[in-house]
């Protein structure tokens, strides 16, 4: 899987807490997304980033939020974990603009109850 | 607004036979195009990619075709195996954009192989 590693793969959490997933990546790719993938919507782009402390939003960032203070490592927090939010995430890395093969990571499923 | 979508959700096809997956896209700024490939409990993993600049690109076993007309895509799967169950993705992106924007999928068509 390209050298992309996520933690944890499954995490139950509940309602109101942070959670924090972490994409870690072996490749020095400069480009590092968060998507959701949720039944009849496909995957979604929540956050991107396209070096060490340069992110910004994608399509469905409302709730989130991240960081990147390495190359290796892209992490999305849930400040306040909902319902809504239960959905299986992938990181996915990507060398050059615009985003050309980009490698997705195993995928994080996450459930708040 | 924009979006990605495929025609159908579900295609069926017989061992050995050729598979057509396809795709429309609203963007006409699009100019890139990916097709991903899905198995159950895995992460989106690349087949192949394709310019706009280009209307056909050959991979192993796989073809996309692009008509830019009617924005549409399409890929092909020659002898289907298999190993080629799984849910299938076109994804596209607007390199004009400048930033790092990541793609837009389409909602996915499941390849079911019958034996």
């Amino acid at each position: 899987d390209a050298g992309i590693t996520q933690s944890p793969r499954h995490k139950v959490t509940e309602t109101g807490t942070p959670v924090t997933l972490r994409c870690h990546q072996t490749e020095n790719h400069r480009y590092m997304y968060w998507y959701r993938q949720d039944p009849g919507h496909g995957l979604r782009l929540i956050h991107y980033s396209y070096g060490v402390k340069d992110t910004d939003k994608g399509e469905v960032s409302d709730g989130y939020s991240v960081s990147r203070s390495k190359t290796e490592d892209f992490l999305l927090t849930l400040e306040s974990a909902t319902s809504s939010q239960t959905s299986v995430y992938f990181c996915a890395i990507s060398e050059n603009r615009p985003n050309t093969e980009a490698f997705f990571g195993q995928g994080t499923r996450l459930t708040v109850v | 607004g924009e979006s990605v979508g495929l025609h159908l959700p579900t295609l069926s096809v017989q061992e050995g036979d050729n598979s057509i997956i396809n795709c429309a896209y609203s963007n006409s700024a699009s100019d890139y195009f990916i097709w991903y490939k899905q198995e159950s409990g895995k992460g989106p993993q690349f087949i192949i990619d394709i310019r706009s600049n280009m209307d056909k690109r050959q991979g192993q076993r796989v073809t996309v075709l692009l008509n830019k007309t009617v924005k549409h895509l399409s890929l092909q799967i020659a002898a289907t195996q298999p190993g080629d169950s799984a849910v299938y993705f076109c994804a596209e992106n607007e390199s004009a954009g400048g930033g790092a924007d990541g793609l837009t999928f389409g909602k996915g068509t499941h390849l079911i192989i019958q034996p």
